[in-house]
């Protein structure tokens, strides 16, 4: 089946700091990737659509320039966490859209942690 | 405003019994609905969707869904549940409408198989 990665699947960091996540499809090429952020024991948000070459489509309430997300491949898309601060712990999780089963699959998740 | 609907938090039954997770949506056209299971500490597996064809659909686990389009439902159902089948069970709406592949989610239900 569809697989797709993430790296790294936890990180520890700094207030301050910036942290970039990956989002890689491993067997499939993706247009369209998304981004979404999960709190406990709650469902996902979607922060963005990540659109290989072009700019991102941000969700209402999510600051672009605090969650700088890069398209630059078919397969590879980043989200980057600018000036970390501890309200920016969380479960990040992206997806990959595989437009031929139009389904999207999940990576395993990054969990964030600021310090 | 278009939305997904899971009405039960939790779900809890015993080891070999029949399960059902319930999903009802209100969108409009003609939406594509998946199923996907998350473990803890994970991303999202995907379980089945239903696109078009035949109402009942199978998919992975022995996990299986009707799509009624009279009551907008897609219940999640499984035969006989396995301790293993323990999990957070989220249903996902792609509206017809729009070629961007944005999914709603259902807030989820958790599922827990006693032995």
């Amino acid at each position: 089946g569809a697989v797709v990665s993430q790296h790294p699947s936890w990180v520890i960091c700094k207030s301050g700091t910036s942290v970039k996540i990956e989002c890689r499809s491993l067997d499939f090429q993706a247009t369209t990737m998304f981004w979404y952020r999960q709190f406990p024991k709650q469902s996902l948000m979607l922060m963005a659509t990540s659109n290989e070459g072009s700019k991102a489509t941000y969700e209402q309430g999510v600051e672009k320039d605090k969650f700088l997300i890069n398209h630059a491949s078919l397969t590879l898309s980043t989200l980057t966490v600018t000036s970390a601060h501890p309200e920016d712990s969380s479960f990040y999780i992206c997806s990959a859209r595989d437009m031929g089963v139009e389904t999207q699959y999940f990576g395993p998740g990054t969990r964030l942690l600021v310090l | 405003a278009q939305s997904v609907a899971q009405p039960e938090d939790q779900v809890k039954v015993a080891e070999g019994n029949p399960l059902t997770v319930k999903c009802t949506y209100s969108v409009s056209g003609n939406p594509y609905l998946f199923w996907y299971v998350q473990y803890p500490n994970r991303g999202l597996q995907f379980l089945l969707k239903y696109i078009t064809g035949d109402n009942l659909v199978k998919g992975s686990y022995g996990f299986e869904a009707e799509f009624n389009k009279s009551q907008t439902s897609f219940h999640l159902k499984k035969p006989s549940a396995l301790v293993s089948d323990s999990a957070l069970y989220f249903c996902a709406v792609r509206p017809y409408s729009g070629n961007t592949g944005k999914l709603i989610f259902g807030q989820g239900t958790t599922l827990q198989v006693k032995p």
